[in-house]
């Protein structure tokens, strides 16, 4: 099940320290969303896009950027300012526009603080 | 902005039995609503959704029931099996909006065989 890709896998992050977790898709849709996942907490908006170089805030956007400088392509950097960023993030992306609302997920990246 | 409760967080029936799972939401705007399932280890996949047009919609053992007035919408299961067993997330959107999928905190579900 391809089409939106995730990456790593696993990512480990010291004290301090930025990490950026990729997310690229080709499926040539216009929105993505990054998504962080907390057991017992659902899944928690964190930014989102609708066209490329335009990128708004979720409910937890703080601690956290993002960049659309390609359609395919939303990075999120985890920033030192995340106090908190142990957690499952999912990315995901859909067609804009009423009638394409189903949204597709990428596989997750496991994020751990050392 | 919108705000999605659901209930339960963890359901545990036998194999046959029917499972519900019912979410409520908080902004009248809101005319979208999916049903995200996410088996152990996979990512979320959609199952089911339904819009605010519609009072209900089926798809084989699988039914959302939407109430504009209460604001409340359900899943309903009917002859469980223990591939059913996942967790379940409801959602809710505003077409034409931003686009945004608001999702409740999820329900457990687990099929006994």
């Amino acid at each position: 099940d391809g089409g939106i890709t995730q990456s790593p896998k696993y990512l480990f992050r010291k004290e301090g320290q930025n990490v950026t977790l990729s997310c690229e898709q080709n499926l040539n849709h216009d929105a993505m969303y990054w998504y962080r996942q907390d057991p017992g907490q659902g899944l928690r908006l964190i930014y989102y896009s609708q066209i490329v170089n335009d990128f708004q805030k979720g409910d937890i956007a703080e601690g956290y950027s993002v960049s659309r400088e390609k359609k395919e392509s939303f990075p999120l950097t985890v920033t030192s300012a995340q106090k908190n960023p142990t957690a499952f993030y999912l990315c995901a992306s859909k067609d804009f526009g009423q009638g394409n609302e189903k949204l597709f997920f990428g596989s997750g990246t496991q994020l751990s603080v050392l | 902005g919108e705000n999605v409760e659901q209930h339960p967080s963890t359901l545990s029936v036998q194999e046959g039995d029917s499972a519900v799972i019912k979410c409520t939401y908080s902004d009248s705007a809101s005319n979208y609503f999916p049903w995200y399932k996410q088996e152990l280890g996979k990512r979320p996949q959609l199952i089911i959704d339904i819009r605010s047009n519609v009072g209900e919609k089926k798809d084989q053992r699988i039914a959302v029931t939407l109430n504009k007035t209460a604001k409340h919408f359900s899943l309903h299961i009917t002859e469980t099996q223990p591939e059913d067993s996942a967790v379940y997330f409801c959602a809710a959107a505003t077409q034409g909006g931003s686009e945004k999928l608001v999702f409740g905190k999820g329900t457990k579900l687990t099929v006994n065989p």
